[in-house]
Parts: C-alpha cells; sequence; structure tokens
C-alpha cells in the first residue's frame, strides 16, 4: 500500500507570493492534517480535514487555508508569503481523524520564502 | 490544554548501549501517547502508540516505552543502540476528546546521537 504522499518536495518562492501544496492520503484513509515544522517552533498543528469539511485548526492565521477533495486528497494554500512562513509543511493521514488510531506522515514539503 | 515535554533535547550514546528518551506529558483527560522518529529530510515514521491497554507498549525497530501514569511520563526506550538509530525522535499526545480530531501536540524532539 503506498504512503502518504506529497508534492512538490521543494519549493522557493517570494514574499508576497501564494503558494498552493498537495498531499495525497494512504488508500482508505479519510483524515488528512496538516503540521508546520520550524527549527524554533517545533512541530506546529495547521488544521485537518475529513470527508472534505475542517472538524479542527491550530492557531496560525487565515492566510493559511486548507480543503479536501472527494478522494480525500488534500491541498493547503499560504497566501501572502511571509519570511517566516520557510518551513517544512508535513501531511498525515489517519483512517478516520481519531485520538487514538495514529498518524502516518508523509515526506514533507520544503518552503523556503526569500 | 494537553502539552508534551521531552528532556533533553540532546542524548548521545555507545553503539550497543541502553537508549532512553524521556518525554512527560500533560493533558486534562486520558490521553493517547505516540512515539515517531524523523530521519534528516524524511517525514516522521511512527514508533509506537498507548491507547489505554497495556502499560508497556512495544514498537518498531526494538523500541518499547512504559506509560506511567502516576508519573505522567511515557518514556522510549531500546536495549541496545544501533548507528542506524540516529534521528530525531519526537513524543506526541492526543487527547480522547470531541475537540481533538486529528490533532498531535508534538514535544519539543530529542536528536539521539551514536556513537562507534
Amino acid at each position: 500500500k503506498a504512503g502518504v504522499t506529497q508534492t512538490p518536495r521543494y519549493l522557493i518562492k517570494t514574499r508576497g507570493q501564494q503558494v498552493t501544496l498537495s498531499c495525497s492520503p494512504i488508500s482508505g484513509h479519510r483524515s488528512v492534517s496538516w503540521y508546520q515544522q520550524t527549527p524554533g517552533q517545533g512541530l506546529q498543528f495547521l488544521f485537518e480535514y475529513f470527508s472534505e469539511t475542517q472538524r479542527n485548526k491550530g492557531n496560525f492565521p487565515g492566510r493559511f487555508s486548507g480543503r479536501q477533495f472527494s478522494n480525500s486528497r488534500s491541498e493547503m494554500n499560504v497566501s501572502t508569503l511571509e519570511l517566516g512562513d520557510s518551513a517544512l509543511y508535513l501531511c498525515a493521514s489517519s483512517l478516520a481523524g481519531l485520538a487514538g488510531a495514529g498518524q502516518y506522515f508523509g515526506a514533507g514539503t520544503r518552503l523556503s520564502v526569500l | 490544554a494537553q502539552s508534551v515535554t521531552q528532556l533533553g533535547s540532546h542524548v548521545s550514546v555507545s553503539e550497543g548501549a541502553l537508549v532512553l528518551l524521556r518525554c512527560n506529558y500533560s493533558s486534562s483527560v486520558p490521553p493517547y501517547l505516540f512515539w515517531y522518529v524523523q530521519y534528516p529530510n524524511q517525514g516522521l515514521q511512527l514508533l509506537l502508540k498507548y491507547t489505554s491497554a497495556a502499560t508497556l507498549v512495544k514498537g518498531i525497530n526494538g523500541f518499547e516505552a512504559e506509560f506511567k501514569k502516576s508519573e505522567t511520563s511515557f518514556h522510549l526506550t531500546k536495549p541496545s543502540a544501533h548507528m542506524s538509530d540516529a534521528a530525531e525522535y519526537f513524543c506526541a499526545v492526543s487527547e480522547g476528546s470531541g475537540t481533538s480530531y486529528g490533532k498531535l501536540t508534538f514535544g519539543q524532539g530529542t536528536i539521539l546521537t551514536v556513537h562507534p
């Protein structure tokens, strides 16, 4: 069974631009969560989607948004990029997003904002 | 609110020595606890999870962790370190409540170095 796939692996953008990241979950998994990983703040939860609905959201500004499609694939969008948005963005999938299920992560998209 | 504290941002051991990575948690409800490993330029790999069954949890690659409610701890151990264990390890908690869908709260990570 294929794992979680994130594309692209690397992105370079400039301040003010917007970016879209993609995540394909493990087949059969309906919950997709997104995390931001930085050296200073560590791993922080962005949001979670299940059946095309956002069920949970972390403490990030509205510039960070996401969506999920009927095939459970998810995209994350960041508008008006800032230097501080440079990070590794990780996507994780689980069957239903329940607390005890454990999440399975992709390799991430490394975003550099210049 | 839930939180995780990993004691020691760097741990160094010799090959063949015991590995002990410490994790303490705070949770207002019975928690679910996880250990993940991250190798350079990769995502996180699930090592093991505690979901209120057995308090001693065995995971992959010879790792295990013991849930101690009285100490609010979930330390990760491996009897004999291997060079391939060198990586960063993260402890994470998820609360068993409806507001925790898909949300893991992570500790700051512990970098494990293994010396020959």
